[in-house]
């Protein structure tokens, strides 16, 4: 059956450190994956979309890698501050009319 | 300014009863979706509608039903309201909704206690 994984529920790191986070899958056969960030109370919001046929996108500091051989994204996060404590959810594009597919989300707890 | 907007905020009510929640996005967005999020956080697709036409209608009870008059609105309706049906349920929204590349925009989600 096809199933998303996120490494942890949560993951507590201190500040300053490089936060990584994974999110594999099976048994899909995704052209595009998406990393989302969700605050309590709130609705997730987009972060980075990397495609298949790219090995890593960065966004300030914010480092996505795609490795679909081993079918699986790691989101980095360097330089972590306590505002960057959230929900991370991974999703995937299956193809079928922007249909995402996420993940069951990691927590993060960055503390001073 | 909000981009994509529900009502109510927070739903209360008994079993059985008949609730509406309702969306509407200004994004001038092709696509509207909703979601289901469970205790446990894990977010599900359960409908997509592009340009007031359904795409996606994932296996949800028929107890709910969504209607779109307009590709700004996106409405939800549960009739029959099952203890399960508690959840916080979200709208978003997409330009095309056609295409992989497409990076959805959520509201602020809808949190409905079924007693």
């Amino acid at each position: 059956s096809q199933k998303i994984e996120q490494n942890s529920e949560a993951l507590n790191i201190q500040e300053g450190k490089t936060a990584t986070l994974t999110c594999n899958y099976t048994n899909y056969s995704p052209a595009y994956l998406q990393w989302y960030r969700q605050d309590p109370g709130r609705g997730p919001v987009f972060l980075l979309l990397i495609r298949e046929n790219e090995k890593e996108k960065r966004k300030e500091r914010l480092k996505v890698t795609f490795d679909t051989t081993l079918k699986q994204s790691l989101f980095h996060i360097t330089a972590s501050q306590p505002a960057d404590s959230a929900t991370y959810l991974c999703a995937l594009s299956t193809g079928t009319a922007s249909k995402l597919t996420f993940g069951t989300g990691t927590r993060l707890q960055v503390t001073l | 300014d909000t981009a994509v907007s529900q009502t109510p905020k927070y739903l209360v009510t008994q079993m059985g009863n008949d609730k509406s929640i309702k969306c509407e996005q200004n994004l001038g967005h092709d696509t509207m979706y909703w979601y289901k999020q469970d205790s446990k956080k894990f977010l599900k697709i359960m409908f997509s509608y592009n340009n007031k036409e359904l795409i996606i209608n994932e296996t949800v009870p028929n107890r709910f039903s969504p209607k779109s008059p307009d590709k700004a609105h996106l409405n939800l309706h549960i009739n029959s309201l099952e203890l399960g049906d508690s959840a916080v349920y979200f709208c978003a929204s997409s330009q095309r909704g056609l295409a992989d590349t497409d990076t959805q925009y959520f509201g602020p989600g809808t949190r409905l206690t079924v007693l």
